[in-house]
């Protein structure tokens, strides 16, 4: 089946540490995105990356890092950096970036204890 | 930061009611997309419009893109149950990022 998953589901994460969460697709897009959801909220634009080896910042990339070293990957660190990290995040990709259909993952919820 | 607003930014009807969502930019879009998002789910797309003043609709939702491509609708004839979620504009600037709308809350009383 084709689509794109994110791992894991749920992840907990001592104050001062690093993480990474994980976005794989197989749908042969070149578009990907990192969006955090905050309760009650829209989605907020964290990076993109329009082919490999490529990204670029979003609205809220301060605390983030990101890389694009396969077609099918883009992990996202979030960084001790990060002030308010607990959130849910929504990985997604397209074939074509903001003009088609962005398919979304399962989403991570990362929670800061 | 969020230049696509939407309003309302919660709705409470009572089924078979009708629901409008309205998505509005502060700049002009390039197209515009619309998502659902179920209560502990992810959004799925619905539908884009890319023309002026462009109208589609599927079933008993109807979606406008306005003429001057800033803001746009969407509109739900006789809501459901299972119309209850949050949906989301997304609009493509110059830049092409994908901004999404700040969401509307739908929920849906039997």
């Amino acid at each position: 089946d084709g689509g794109i998953t994110q791992s894991p589901k749920y992840l907990f994460r001592k104050e001062g540490q690093n993480v990474t969460l994980s976005c794989e697709q197989n749908l042969n897009h070149d578009a990907m995105y990192w969006y955090r959801q905050d309760p009650g909220q829209g989605l907020r634009l964290i990076y993109y990356s329009q082919i490999v080896n490529d990204f670029q910042k979003g609205d809220i990339a301060e605390g983030y890092s990101v890389s694009r070293e396969k077609k099918e990957s883009f992990p996202l660190t979030v960084t001790s950096a990060q002030k308010n990290p607990t959130a849910f995040y929504l990985c997604a990709s397209s074939m074509v970036q903001g003009r088609t259909e962005a398919f979304f993952g399962q989403g991570t919820r990362l929670t800061v204890v | 930061g969020q230049q696509v607003m939407q309003i309302p930014q919660y709705q409470h009807v009572q089924e078979g009611e009708d629901f409008t969502t309205y998505c509005n930019s502060s700049t002009t879009l390039s197209n515009i997309q619309w998502y659902k998002q179920r209560p502990g789910g992810h959004p799925v797309f619905l539908i884009q419009l890319v023309k002026s003043g462009e109208v589609k609709k599927q079933k008993r939702l109807t979606f406008q893109f306005g003429e001057a491509k800033k803001n746009s609708s969407l509109h739900i004839t006789a809501t459901q149950t299972t119309d209850v979620g949050t949906y989301f504009c997304a609009g493509i600037k110059n830049t092409d990022k994908l901004i999404f709308g700040t969401g509307t809350r739908l929920q849906v009383f039997p």
